[in-house]
């Protein structure tokens, strides 16, 4: 079983719409969690960085994290045609130097 | 700017050469890492070092080695014992806590 659980898609929503993206996690220790836009050919960009349980918002964007149930979430309101993107979930426990991702989700937002 | 520097963009390479990806960091990280992304698969670690003159090998280190003879760089090569080594390579640094890290633009290698 990988530590990180994420869901490949790829996810269709029409513009406008809301969108839950998930992970799960195995490892009880991870207490650093961050959320990652890649698009096509392009590195990697961090949209969200969360410390333990609990909600952070940024925009449009807002990160959610339960630890009692290993699970993190990413919701974006408003949806827009570029947020079509890869996003991965990222996260490491507070010793190690290794950061663990999940496989991404493919997100597509129709105009 | 600040930022984190892969080069070239784009690399292409005969069977049974040792290639040579750059990553250039000035955000005064301690931490380094090099990725590697196949289509549809999220990324996989190969090599991380925390501080100047040490490394660690990450999951797939097989066929790859590096250094880390500057704050600033961290290069990777990928040599002839790597049997797959068409990819999508990326480059990351973190601060010395290592909270998040933040990418380079990575360097698509194909082997021919």
């Amino acid at each position: 079983q990988k530590e990180v659980e994420q869901d490949p898609g790829p996810l269709s929503v029409p513009e406008g719409a809301i969108v839950s993206l998930n992970c799960t996690y195995s490892n009880s220790a991870f207490q650093y969690f961050m959320w990652y836009r890649q698009y096509s050919r392009k590195g990697p960009e961090l949209l969200m960085y969360t410390y333990s349980s609990g909600n952070k918002e940024d925009g449009r964007f807002t990160a959610q994290v339960d630890k009692s149930s290993k699970y993190i979430s990413l919701f974006i309101r408003d949806s827009q045609p570029s947020d079509s993107a890869t996003y991965l979930c990222a996260m490491r426990d507070s010793s190690a130097s290794k950061i663990i991702f999940g496989s991404g989700t493919r997100l597509s937002i129709r105009p | 700017d600040g930022g984190i520097t892969q080069s070239p963009k784009y690399l292409f390479r005969k069977e049974g050469q040792n290639v040579t990806l750059s990553c250039e960091q000035n955000l005064n990280h301690d931490a380094m890492y090099w990725y590697r992304q196949d289509p549809g698969q999220g990324l996989r670690l190969i090599y991380y070092s925390q501080i100047v003159n040490d490394f660690q090998k990450g999951d797939i280190a097989e066929g790859y080695s590096v250094s880390r003879e500057k704050k600033e760089s961290f290069p990777l090569t990928v040599t002839s014992a790597q049997k797959n080594p068409t990819a999508f390579y990326l480059c990351a640094s973190s601060s010395w806590d290592i909270t998040e890290a933040f990418f380079g633009q990575g360097t698509r290698l194909t082997v021919v």
